[in-house]
């Protein structure tokens, strides 16, 4: 059965960088889509980007000045970088794995991060 | 982007009775190359993260009861629990993979137990 854990910072003064680090056990990590996903409290679902299996970046444009994303092959890990965060930046953020079609099949538990001063 | 738009917002419906989410998109997600929906389901109970339930529209996930169903085509789609379990009682989201960046959800559907 495939785990994705993540861990990182849960909390960020404004003006700092959230870093995120995600990583599979118990399946492949190559050949598939890599995503994060992030989820305001009590609000719905909002992309961030993804990693195809090309191993592109994709970033929703509204975050897309502040995002990178990477993957490490050789430690099956996938990165989440978002800097100059602010109060509107909190949220419980997800990793993701998935194909093609089955986008988002494989969920990490999920991370809060609370920006606050 | 493509907007994905939910109804209802929320749902109350007796145990054993259907249960019927319906989700539209902005414009057709309908892939012409390969005759595919780009349309999944989720599903999300309180403290967890979501759940894939379906994709490609009608593709049930490995795994999900066959009382989930999902159907429609371009940009009209629902999600049916034709028989609601008290487990059941969740926020399910739409979402679309047709397009992107960004990939979109919609606002979600809350299903209670009447």
């Amino acid at each position: 059965q495939v785990q994705l854990q993540q861990w990182g910072a849960g909390l960020l003064k404004p003006s700092e960088t959230l870093s995120l680090t995600c990583v599979v056990s118990g399946g492949s990590f190559s050949g598939y889509f890599w995503t994060w996903i992030r989820q305001s409290p009590g609000m719905g679902l909002e992309w961030i980007g993804e990693i195809n299996q090309s191993g592109s970046p994709n970033y929703n444009p509204s975050l897309k000045s502040r995002v990178t994303m990477s993957v490490d092959t050789s430690t099956n890990q996938l990165s989440l970088k978002l800097n100059s965060v602010t109060a509107a930046d909190t949220a419980i953020y997800y990793c993701s794995r998935g194909t093609i079609g089955a986008r988002l099949a494989d969920w990490g538990q999920g991370t809060l991060v609370t920006v606050s001063s | 982007d493509i907007v994905m738009t939910q109804s209802p917002d929320s749902l109350t419906v007796s145990l054993g009775e259907r249960a019927t989410i319906n989700c539209k998109s902005s414009q057709r997600v309908l892939s012409r190359s390969n005759n595919k929906n780009y349309l999944a389901w989720y599903q999300q109970k309180p403290g967890q993260p979501p759940k894939l339930l379906i994709y490609w529209a009608s593709t049930r996930e490995f795994g999900v009861p066959d009382r989930f169903s999902g159907s429609g085509s371009g940009t009209d789609f629902t999600l049916t629990i034709s028989s609601l379990q008290a487990e059941d009682v969740a926020v399910y989201y739409c979402q679309q993979y047709y397009s992107t960046p960004p990939l979109t959800f919609g606002g979600g559907t809350k299903v209670e137990i009447k």
